[in-house]
This record gives structure tokens, sequence and C-alpha cells, in this order.
């Protein structure tokens, strides 16, 4: 079973700081998603990782396969980044079809202030 | 391009009942995932589908079932429905099988009275 841990699981911080959220893992994983939450309930997936590091506007995702981690980061946070931010790994079954399983972190609740 | 559409949206039923969720991906996606979100739980895989065939499941009990039809759209069904399987169901949709990004659907939120 893959265990996903992430931290904090509640972060407030002051408008244009910058944010980092960790997650870990347990076992080896085909894939790492990060996903955003917004108050009444709509996700958003942000980025999909397998290797290395993606960038889209002031978030950037790392992930370390050796070190079973990965970081999301916020530069210069504002208001709106206000959410849940959940990281998910999908595991087991390699490239084949079945066995694989996808398991969430129980997310970190991130409020930005103006 | 439409995003994916969930129906009901809301859905108050009994226990003991079954239900039946929808779920209508982006055009031309071929994959479609299920998840429970409940507060205690956080979320949950429910399955996967991939061309009209469950690919993975996660761990829930028989009377979670699902399939998939030859238009890509899904639905999941709750049999002998308990209190427990209030939550919100979500559904999100890829256009290919395996590590892509997905696309998630608003949620129907099940009450089970």
């Amino acid at each position: 079973k893959n265990e996903v841990e992430q931290s904090p699981q509640n972060l407030t911080a002051q408008e244009g700081e910058f944010i980092t959220i960790n997650c870990s893992y347990s076992v080896g994983i085909s894939a790492l998603h990060w996903l955003q939450q917004h108050p009444g309930g709509g996700i958003v997936s942000l980025f999909m990782l397998s290797s290395g590091k993606k960038k889209h506007g002031r978030l950037i995702a790392t992930i370390n396969i050796q070190e079973k981690h990965s970081s999301l980061h916020i530069t210069a946070s504002h208001p709106r980044d206000s959410a849940v931010y959940i990281c998910a790994v999908r595991y087991g079954g390699g490239s084949n079809f079945g066995n694989e399983k996808l398991t969430f972190g129980t997310g970190t609740r991130l409020t930005i202030i103006p | 391009k439409a995003g994916v559409t969930q129906t009901p949206r809301y859905l108050i039923k009994t226990r003991g009942q079954q239900v039946t969720l929808s779920c209508s991906p982006i055009s031309g996606h071929r994959s479609v995932s299920w998840y429970q979100q409940t507060p205690g739980q956080g979320l949950q895989f429910l399955f996967e589908y991939f061309s009209e065939t469950q690919r993975n499941k996660g761990n829930f009990p028989g009377r979670f079932s699902g399939r998939q039809f030859s238009n890509s759209r899904s639905e999941m069904n709750v049999s002998t429905l308990e209190l427990g399987d209030s939550a919100l169901y979500l559904c999100a949709s890829s256009p290919l099988y395996g590590t892509d990004t997905q696309y998630f659907g608003p949620g129907t939120r099940l009450t089970v009275l």
C-alpha cells in the first residue's frame, strides 16, 4: 500500500509570500498529480509529473523519484490561490493495464491574506 | 470544448436504495475515472475505465460498480445504499489511459438518509 503524506496540513501566509507544499510517498510510482480544490468542491489538475520539474505561471512542481518526494511552489502568492492542494500518486501495474491504484494525500489548506 | 459533466448534481436517497450516477467526458477523451470524497476519508479512487473496459479498481465493496459506453460516457451504480455512502462523487476524464492529465467534473453530491 502506498502511503501519501502532505505537509503542512494548514498554511496561512501573507500575499506575495513564496509558498511550498510537500508530498512524500512510500513506494515507487508511475506518476504524481497535484490538484487544486476551491471551496465549493471543484477540482483542477495543476500538474502531472513523472520526473523533474514543471512550471505553469506562478506555480512550480518538482519531483525527486529517489527521495520519493515532491514539492509544489507558488511564487508571489495571491488571495485567489487560497484553496486545498492535494497530492495524488499513481502506482502499481507498471505500463500494463490493471492493478494500478491512485492514492491521495489529505490535502494542504492554504489561506493567503491580503 | 465542453467540460466534464455529471448528472445529477445533487441526490437524496434512503438506506437500502440504489443509485446511478452519470458522467459525460470531454469530447475525444477515452478514459474516465471515478472518485469518492468524504470529510473523513478524503479523496478515494473508485475505478478507472478505458475503451469500455474497467482497467483499475480501488478498494471498495462490490456494491460499487460502473460501466463505460462506446461513446465514452460512464455510469456508476451503488446498490443497497448505506449512510456512509454519503459523499461527493467525482468523475474525471483524460484523453488516454494512464499517466495523463485528468479533467474533473463538478461532482454529484449524494446524501443517504
